[in-house]
């Protein structure tokens, strides 16, 4: 069955911090993986998109990695800042044809 | 210059009522999509349309119909509300659909409430 797993749940830091998120998935065939930041109250809006190719793709003070043989990757968040206080979701793209599969996403709160 | 605009935001009514929400971007993209986001944050795709042709339409109670006048809006409308269908649920767009590598534009999400 196709899953996209996130780890932390939550997870709150403290200002200036960096933090790791997780997102483990087993979909095959793979396209892409996708990082999204929704804040609350709007939509989520893209930060990454890397294919099978990429190993590590970054956005400003996120950064992104994938290791497509253990299906996992992660996004890093360098020096947090309260704006970054979102859910993160990992999305999943299989093969032509088929919806994206989406992770139930981790919500990070920066406190000052 | 809102690339994907949704109304209402906000929408509150009765069991048994029959609402529309809207939908339109102004991306030039050929897919738009509906997801529907649980109070457990989890966002689920409803339906996909291609250039106004329907591609992806997950299990979803046939009171949920989509309508696309044209490539650049995509609408929903509900028939016989219920209490689960409470959500936020949210318009996308994108340039390709399926496993293209373009991001989903989401709109700001319409929070329905039923009561």
């Amino acid at each position: 069955k196709n899953q996209v797993e996130q780890s932390p749940q939550s997870l709150i830091i403290l200002e200036g911090k960096n933090c790791t998120l997780q997102c483990n998935y087993t979909v095959s065939p793979f396209s892409n993986l996708r990082w999204y930041k929704q804040d609350t109250g709007r939509g989520p809006v893209s930060l990454t998109i890397m294919t099978f190719s990429e190993n590590t793709k970054s956005n400003g003070r996120y950064t992104a990695t994938l290791d497509a043989d253990t299906k996992q990757s992660s996004l890093h968040i360098t020096a947090s800042q309260l704006s970054d206080s979102a859910s993160y979701i990992c999305v999943v793209s299989g093969q032509a044809g088929t919806a994206l599969i989406f992770g139930k996403g981790t919500t990070l709160s920066v406190s000052s | 210059d809102t690339a994907v605009s949704q109304t209402p935001k906000y929408l509150v009514t009765q069991m048994g009522n029959d609402k529309s929400i809207k939908c339109e971007q102004n991306l030039g993209h050929d897919t738009m999509y509906w997801y529907k986001q649980d109070s457990k944050k989890f966002l689920k795709i409803m339906f996909s349309y291609n250039n106004k042709e329907l591609i992806i339409n997950e299990t979803v109670p046939n009171r949920f119909s989509p309508k696309s006048p044209d490539k650049a809006h995509l609408n929903l409308h509900i028939n016989s509300l219920e209490l689960g269908d409470s959500a936020v649920y949210f318009c996308a767009s994108s340039q390709t659909g399926g496993v293209g590598n373009s991001p989903l534009h989401f709109g700001n999400g319409t929070r329905l409430t039923v009561t």
